[in-house]
């Protein structure tokens, strides 16, 4: 079974600080990865891909994969209230069609 | 929502009526999914369409069946629901499935309650 973890949290951090949130994934044949931003009551919104190791950066947000530790993170500067949602990590999983796995998502609370 | 509708947008059923969403979409993308969404368990896979009339299962197909005969409408049916389909389910379509193009993009959703 192919699997993607996240801590469910929720993640307290204050206005202004970095957030980090972090995904391991099971399945070594994996190529690509992505963090949806979901806030309640809504349907998930794509905030980043990846697919090469290191680091990929858009603005404020930073994702970082590490695929021999089958490992992804993303991290939030400059944190703002808006931020506030459930952020959740995807994994396409090897084969066809496109098929994406998706961890159960971490909770972000930023507090003024 | 990226030009993609879903209906109804809440609906409450009763254990063992027949049940259809339906997702539509105005950007002509080949690939279309249904997830469902539930507490604790992030969003699931039920069934996913590579073209007309081309659709396979996902990881949680059980009790669910997909129709697509255009390529804007994919439908979902639970053919007998019970309270476990419980859920919030949403669409999303891909334009492709090439690497570096194959961003999902997700409807506003269906709440369907099952008593």
């Amino acid at each position: 079974q192919k699997e993607v973890e996240q801590n469910s949290g929720p993640l307290s951090v204050p206005e202004g600080a970095i957030a980090s949130l972090n995904c391991t994934y099971s399945d070594r044949g994996s190529q690509s990865f992505f963090w949806y931003r979901q806030y309640s009551g809504k349907s998930p919104e794509l905030i980043m891909s990846i697919y090469s190791n290191g680091d990929k950066e858009d603005g404020r947000f930073t994702a970082q994969l590490n695929k021999a530790s089958q490992y992804v993170s993303l991290l939030i500067r400059d944190s703002q209230p808006s931020d506030s949602a459930t952020y959740l990590c995807a994994v396409r999983i090897s084969g066809g069609y496109n098929k994406l796995i998706f961890g159960a998502g971490t909770r972000l609370a930023v507090h003024p | 929502d990226a030009g993609i509708t879903q209906s109804p947008r809440h609906k409450v059923t009763e254990t063992g009526t027949p049940v259809t969403l339906r997702c539509h979409q105005t950007e002509n993308h080949r690939y279309m999914y249904w997830y469902r969404q539930d507490p604790g368990h992030g969003l699931r896979l039920i069934h996913y369409s590579y073209g007309v009339k081309d659709t396979d299962k996902g990881e949680v197909s059980d009790g669910y069946s997909v129709s697509r005969s255009k390529t804007e409408d994919f439908l979902l049916t639970l053919e007998s629901a019970t309270s476990s389909q419980t859920s919030v389910y949403f669409c999303a379509i891909s334009e492709s499935v090439t690497v570096h193009q194959e961003t999902q993009y997700f409807g506003p959703g269906t709440r369907l309650l099952v008593l």
